[in-house]
């Protein structure tokens, strides 16, 4: 099946930071989205990606859809403690599907 | 309510046994997805329905696995005969109107599944 791969797995940075993170896939997606999982909570949508190419920003976070539809990355400007969490991406493919396909993850740690 | 219900929280049973995870999704809430998540892993897709219309159901591994949403609210995940490899977190999600990748996804804390 259908599969996203999510780098890095984890990471550990100072506060104050830039982060880093990418999802890439052999197949072509329609939609990106990033989410962040709270330990013991689930995923909450931070970013949405509906147009190849486009960058998107909220607040200290910058995603981009990539032009070949296979890939996105997330950045993180300026890290904070309450950033630690584990990031997702997730895509769907092109027709529509409501499936989210998930990366592995990117457990973040931030060390103040 | 507020948020994605989902009972119970944590659910220990033996190899054999049937279990019925239960999902109260936002009010007024058209659509309601059911994930499985293994420890390390990303959320993978088990089923959605539309109001009581079960959509699509390729994502669930096996026969063992079935869901329902009777009266388009609450949903109900039942497992057959567990298996240890059923052991995982079980999240349920919800949205305001159809369409995962467009509208926004609502999680629930999830039911920890773990069969011994």
């Amino acid at each position: 099946g259908q599969q996203l791969n999510q780098s890095p797995q984890s990471m550990f940075i100072q506060e104050g930071e830039d982060v880093s993170m990418n999802c890439t896939s052999s197949s072509i997606f329609n939609t990106w989205l990033w989410y962040k999982q709270d330990p013991g909570e689930g995923p909450v949508l931070l970013i949405a990606l509906y147009k190849a190419g486009e960058l998107t920003s909220n607040g200290r976070l910058t995603a981009q859809f990539g032009i070949t539809r296979k890939d996105s990355f997330l950045n993180i400007s300026a890290s904070i403690p309450s950033d630690v969490g584990i990031y997702f991406c997730a895509g769907s493919t092109q027709g529509g599907s409501e499936k989210l396909v998930f990366g592995k993850g990117t457990k973040l740690t931030v060390n103040p | 309510g507020a948020g994605v219900s989902q009972s119970p929280r944590y659910k220990v049973t033996k190899r054999g046994q049937d279990v019925a995870l239960r999902c109260d999704p936002i009010s007024g809430h058209v659509s309601l997805y059911w994930y499985r998540q293994a420890l390390g892993q990303g959320p993978e897709f088990l089923t959605y329905f539309n109001y009581e219309a079960q959509q699509d159901k390729s994502g669930l591994p096996n026969d063992r696995f079935s869901a329902e949403r009777p009266e388009g609210s609450i949903s109900t995940l039942t497992i057959q005969r567990t298996e240890q490899r059923d052991s995982a977190m079980y999240r349920c999600a919800s949205s305001l109107l159809p369409g995962a990748s467009n509208e926004k996804l609502f999680f629930g804390s999830g039911t920890q599944l773990s069969v011994l």
